[in-house]
């Protein structure tokens, strides 16, 4: 199983770009979020799905939209890129919504906006 | 307001020491708690959940513990090897929205 992958691994935008950050899962879990994590900061969660077809906001969505058409994969899009969103991105995924289940977490895209 | 606070913010040890990390929590109510580990460059990595119930859990050279009355959690790693360079995340869940708080981490360094 390769897990949960992201691409791409590095990126930089400028501002006013846009961009969708790319998760896929091989686990057939329901579960898959987006966190964003920032120097200094606890994870920050920007999205999440509880299964295909069904997306929610997180603490900071503002900038951001997702979509959830099949149960591996979940995008993750930047509407309009501003520095403010220079930020290391990981999606994860669960094998159920209930939060005390174990998330696999991706490598990461790091995220540069000028 | 919810809040998980970690400490120290990074630690400098030598190779076969042992440290501990800290985890102090203000979430309510608790549900679990589980620690994290990230190498540089990667996800996270889960290395041991503390149900409320537990108080001590071991995973190989790492042991950690949980005072659900004081709300505070250590991670104690014994003969650290140079592997355990990586940053130590304390997740917190909360029992009424199944929210999860996550820490600022502690970045651990071992030296040889």
């Amino acid at each position: 199983n390769a897990g949960v992958t992201q691409t791409p691994k590095f990126q930089v935008l400028k501002t006013g770009q846009s961009m969708t950050l790319q998760c896929a899962q091989d686990m057939n879990h329901e579960y898959m979020s987006w966190y964003r994590q920032d120097p200094g900061m606890g994870l920050r969660l920007i999205h999440y799905s509880v299964g295909a077809g069904i997306t929610d906001q997180g603490e900071v969505p503002n900038g951001y939209n997702v979509s959830r058409s099949t149960t591996e994969d979940f995008p993750l899009r930047l509407l309009s890129a501003a520095p403010s969103q220079t930020s290391v991105y990981f999606c994860a995924s669960s094998y159920s919504w209930q939060k005390d289940y174990e998330q696999y977490f991706g490598p990461g895209t790091r995220l540069t906006v000028t | 307001k919810n809040q998980v606070e970690q400490s120290p913010q990074s630690l400098i040890i030598l190779e076969g020491k042992n440290c501990t990390l800290q985890c102090n929590y203000t979430v309510s109510p608790f549900s679990n708690l589980r620690w994290y580990k990230q190498d540089t460059g990667r996800g996270p990595v889960s290395l041991t959940i503390m149900t409320f119930s537990e108080n001590t859990k071991s995973n190989g050279r790492y042991t950690a513990t949980l005072d659900a009355d004081t709300k505070q959690s250590s991670l104690h790693i014994t003969a650290s090897q140079l592997s355990d360079s990586a940053s130590y995340i304390c997740v917190v869940i909360s029992y009424s929205n199944y929210q999860l708080i996550w820490g600022a981490g502690t970045k651990l360094i071992i030296k040889p």
